[in-house]
């Protein structure tokens, strides 16, 4: 299959500091890909769409200024959480929708990345 | 909201029995998928059916489907400790653009 890399896994910051997620595709292109959040027994929830070159559509009730996502390259698109405060703890998992060959269309998930603001 | 549901929240069984979770969903759909997760980790995906298909078989696993219900139903059969994990359906109706997932299956295989 396709693999998919997020980094950091984990991170702990202080309330108020801005902390950047990365996403990467690693043996495939990807035009598009996904940013979803999960929190503690629960199921994800998708926050936005971001494609290779253009702006990403974020879902209603998603804060754009305060998830800043960019996707430069066909194989990495980053999420960043600015002023990142305690209520934006929570794990980010990030998709990646195969552009091309036999895995065309599909979607695969990172690892996800636990992020903690204290 | 637009997430699906699923039932059981929470299930629990012993090694080698079989194992039931059932979504159900609001909208049309184009296809249906169904992941596993384990404990503070990434999705794994397990198997798609489409909304022209009505059951799909992998392995231990077999997926029902039905458009008319907006239901689908996943079997492991046979489970085993290593089953243990979460379980999300998730569903797309264009094509495989996003997914929206439902609220998911705990399940538990004691050895």
């Amino acid at each position: 299959g396709a693999v998919v890399s997020q980094h950091p896994s984990r991170v702990i910051c202080k309330s108020g500091t801005s902390v950047k997620i990365e996403c990467r595709s690693l043996d495939f292109q990807a035009t598009t890909m996904f940013w979803y959040r999960q929190f503690p027994k629960k199921s994800l929830m998708l926050m936005a769409t971001s494609n290779e070159g253009s702006k990403a559509t974020y879902e209603q009730g998603v804060e754009k200024d305060k998830f800043l996502i960019n996707h430069a390259s066909l194989t990495l698109s980053t999420l960043t959480v600015t002023s990142a405060h305690p209520e934006d703890s929570s794990f980010y998992i990030c998709s990646a929708r195969v552009a091309g060959g036999p895995y065309h269309n599909e979607q695969f998930f990172g690892p996800g990345t636990r992020l903690t603001v204290l | 909201s637009q997430q699906g549901e699923e039932d059981p929240q929470a299930l629990s069984i012993q090694e080698g029995e079989n194992a039931t979770m059932n979504c159900s969903y609001k909208t049309s759909i184009n296809n249906l998928q169904w992941y596993r997760q384990n404990s503070g980790r990434g999705l794994v995906h397990l198997i798609l059916i489409r909304s022209n298909e009505r059951e799909k078989h992998s392995g231990r696993l077999r997926v029902t489907l039905d458009t008319s219900k907006k239901s689908s139903s996943l079997l492991i059969t046979a489970s085993r400790a290593a089953d243990t994990a979460s379980y999300f359906c998730a569903t797309s109706n264009t094509g495989f653009q996003k997914l929206v997932f439902g609220t998911g299956t705990r399940l538990l295989v004691s050895p």
